[in-house]
């Protein structure tokens, strides 16, 4: 089956630093990805669409500047959390959808933990 | 966007027995998707089943069934045989037909499983 790895899955930084999360499709090509943001016990929030090679869209609330993301291949997307603060602590998961197969299906990573102290 | 209501936040049931999870949604589409995922305590989440509004007939696999009542806009989840391993957040979601491919998801309800 279709595997979508993350990295790191825990990540702790200090206020002010900034934070990449990969998120790689491990076994086909992902022509479209999605970043979700999750808290305790919530729902996940989509974050942004990113799709290979052109800019990220993104949801109505989340600031671009802050939340850098990067498709540039089919089978790797970057979240950067800019100048991170303790209230962008979550889980960030990430998901990928295989264009070519013409799946209705999304895979989802195994999320990554950010702890900003 | 579309809002996915699932008005259960918890729901225990016993070892074998039978659980019933409701979701809700909204929508002024015809035709789109529906999925329940699951979410253990590990965070993966994992596609439980789906169904595909214009498909009468009511999705299955195995112990999870799905009630798909469109006019209601009614998708309810079954699971029957309850076993430990089934303990876990359960999220209803929509998806439109349209090319976005963009999930809404409800507020989740976490099943616990009594032994």
């Amino acid at each position: 089956g279709a595997v979508v790895s993350q990295h790191p899955s825990r990540v702790i930084c200090k206020s002010g630093t900034s934070v990449k999360i990969e998120c790689r499709s491990l076994d086909f090509q992902a022509t479209t990805m999605f970043w979700y943001r999750q808290f305790p016990k919530q729902s996940l929030m989509l974050m942004a669409t990113s799709n290979e090679g052109s800019k990220a869209t993104y949801e109505q609330g989340v600031e671009k500047d802050k939340f850098l993301i990067n498709h540039a291949s089919l089978t790797l997307s970057t979240l950067t959390v800019t100048s991170a603060h303790p209230e962008d602590s979550s889980f960030y998961i990430c998901s990928a959808r295989d264009g070519a197969s013409g799946s209705y299906e999304q895979f989802f990573g195994p999320g990554t933990r950010l702890t900003v102290l | 966007a579309q809002t996915v209501t699932q008005s259960q936040p918890e729901m225990s049931v016993q070892e074998a027995e039978t659980v019933t999870l409701s979701c809700t949604y909204d929508t002024s589409e015809s035709d789109y998707y529906l999925f329940w995922y699951k979410q253990p305590p590990s965070r993966q989440m994992i596609l439980v089943i789906r169904q595909e509004a214009y498909k009468q007939q009511n999705a299955t696999e195995n112990r999870f069934s799905v009630n798909f009542q469109k006019a209601a806009k009614s998708f309810s989840l079954k699971i029957s045989d309850s076993q430990l391993g089934d303990a876990a957040m359960y999220f209803c979601a929509y998806r439109s037909r349209s090319n976005d491919y963009k999930l809404s998801f409800g507020a989740g309800t976490t099943v616990t499983v009594r032994a």
